[in-house]
């Protein structure tokens, strides 16, 4: 059974960088059978994908975020990882870690979700 | 980037009932690929259909996908009260993917 758990700091400061990780198990990210996604949850809106890394290490972006995003793999500790630059209170959010079948290319399953808060 | 606008915002029904959930898009979805996903309040979401109409593992077959280019729609046609929650629809046709609002689900 595939599990994800998010981990990080839950409150950075304006400017700063963001950063989180996903713990994986029940499957090797070095596997190509999962796309691995950020996604977050703004209060009071929708959803937004972030932008995922295949185990090729080839990354897809989120065109908005592009510019302060970075996300990659792990291997060793399978794991992958959300690096946010220049975070601003816009960025505060829920933030999943998922996996995205390559098999049906949605994403069947999913972290619980932290919650990070930008502020002084 | 796609834009996709789910209606309605907010539906009240009770178990039993028939649910009809709407997914518009701004343009036509590459080979339907769309998913509708469930989220219950603190949880994360769970994947309910891909490609448009078919059933991820272990979902009832009370909910079903339809639709094709821009108008897709998820259909529960019986409630159960485990159903509360939001729903969101994503495409994944083109990027950056994107979802829809949400439906939330009043039971």
């Amino acid at each position: 059974q595939v599990q994800l758990q998010e981990s990080g700091p839950g409150l950075v400061k304006p400017s700063q960088t963001l950063s989180l990780l996903c713990t994986v198990s029940g499957v090797s990210v070095s596997r190509g059978d999962y796309y691995w996604t950020w996604i977050r949850h703004h209060p009071g809106k929708g959803l937004e994908w972030v932008g995922n890394v295949y185990y090729s290490a080839r990354t897809y972006y989120n065109p908005s975020l592009e510019s302060q995003v970075t996300i990659s793999l792990d291997a060793s500790k399978n794991q992958f990882s959300l690096k946010m630059t220049s975070v601003t209170a816009a960025d505060t959010a829920i933030y999943y870690c998922a996996g995205e079948s390559t098999r049906h290319y949605a994403m069947d399953v999913w972290g619980q979700g932290t919650t990070v808060t930008v502020s002084s | 980037e796609i834009v996709l606008t789910q209606s309605p915002g907010t539906l009240s029904l009770s178990p039993g009932e028939r649910a009809t959930l709407s997914c518009r898009a701004s343009q036509s979805v590459t080979s339907n690929y769309l998913n509708w996903y469930h989220q219950k309040a603190g949880q994360a979401p769970s994947l309910l259909i891909y490609g448009a109409s078919s059933r991820a593992t272990g979902i009832p077959d009370r909910f079903s996908g339809s639709g094709s280019g821009t108008d897709f729609t998820l259909t529960i046609s019986r409630l159960e009260p485990e159903d509360f929650g939001v729903y969101y629809c994503q495409q994944y046709g083109s990027s950056p993917y994107t979802f829809g609002g949400g439906t939330k689900l009043q039971i």
